[in-house]
C-alpha cells in the first residue's frame, strides 16, 4: 500500500547540533503525523499537521507541512542526548495509520 | 493519566503454539488497532476495530485472529507460530474511526518464537 518515504534512515550527529528528517508522498496527504520511538519503548505522538504550508513549533522542534501537503519535515535545534531514537513520520486520514521507515537519530555526547 | 494497557509484557512460545495478546485501551476510546514491529523495521499495520467492528485489515496472516470485546479491549490471537512471528505487537487505541486523531500505543508485547 502507499506509504510515505523517509529520509534519512539514520542520522548521527554530535550534541549541540541540529538534525533534520523528511517525509515525502506522491499523493496529497489528509494529515501527517509525527511520532517518537525511544530504544525499547513505544512509539510516542508528537504532532499532527493538517493545513496547507503548516509550520508548528514544541520547544527546540519546528514540524512543516508542504504547501502541496505532499511533504513535511521536523527538524530539531541544537539536539541533546535525549533526542536519540527513532522517529517516524504516518500517513493519517485513513482507517489506519502508515508509517514512514523512520530515521535513527543518535547523538554523540 | 490512563494510557493503553497490553498484556503480556513479554511472551515465548515455540513454533507451532498458539498465543494471545490482549490490549486494553485508554477509557472512552472506541477504536483499537494492532501494530506488529519487527528489529530495526517501522511497525506495520495488522488490523483494526470501531466500536467493536472490524475497520480495516492489513498485513495480518490468516494464522491470526483478532476481535474486540463489548468492553472495548482487544484480544489478538495467534495459532500455528512460525519463527517470523517473532516481533514486537503494538496495540494502539483513539477515538473516533480512522486515523484523523493520534493514536496512544501500549508499551507493547515482545514475542519470541523459538
Amino acid at each position: 500500500g502507499q506509504q510515505v518515504m523517509q529520509i534519512p534512515q539514520y542520522q548521527h550527529v554530535q550534541e549541540g547540533e541540529d538534525f533534520t528528517t523528511y517525509c515525502n508522498s506522491s499523493t496529497t496527504l489528509s494529515n501527517i503525523q509525527w511520532y517518537k520511538q525511544r530504544p525499547g519503548g513505544h512509539p510516542v505522538f508528537l504532532i499532527q499537521l493538517v493545513k496547507s504550508g503548516e509550520v508548528k513549533k514544541q520547544k527546540r522542534l519546528t514540524f512543516q507541512f508542504g504547501e502541496a501537503k505532499k511533504n513535511s519535515s521536523l527538524h530539531i535545534t541544537a539536539t541533546q542526548t535525549t533526542d536519540v531514537g527513532t522517529y517516524f513520520c504516518a500517513q493519517g486520514g485513513s482507517e489506519k495509520l502508515v508509517f514512514g521507515k523512520g530515521t535513527k537519530l543518535t547523538v554523540n555526547p | 493519566a490512563a494510557g493503553v494497557i497490553q498484556s503480556p509484557r513479554h511472551l515465548i512460545k515455540e513454533k507451532r503454539e498458539t498465543a494471545t495478546l490482549k490490549c486494553y485501551p485508554i477509557p472512552r476510546h472506541d477504536t483499537v488497532y494492532w501494530y506488529q514491529q519487527g528489529p530495526g523495521q517501522d511497525p506495520q499495520f495488522l488490523i483494526s476495530f470501531y466500536e467493536k467492528m472490524q475497520s480495516d485489515k492489513g498485513s495480518i496472516p490468516d494464522r491470526f485472529s483478532a476481535q474486540q470485546f463489548s468492553d472495548y479491549h482487544s484480544e489478538l490471537n495467534m495459532s500455528s507460530l512460525e519463527l517470523g512471528d517473532s516481533a514486537l505487537y503494538f496495540c494502539a487505541s483513539n477515538v473516533g474511526t480512522g486515523s484523523n486523531s493520534p493514536l496512544h500505543f501500549g508499551n507493547g508485547t515482545r514475542l519470541t518464537v523459538t
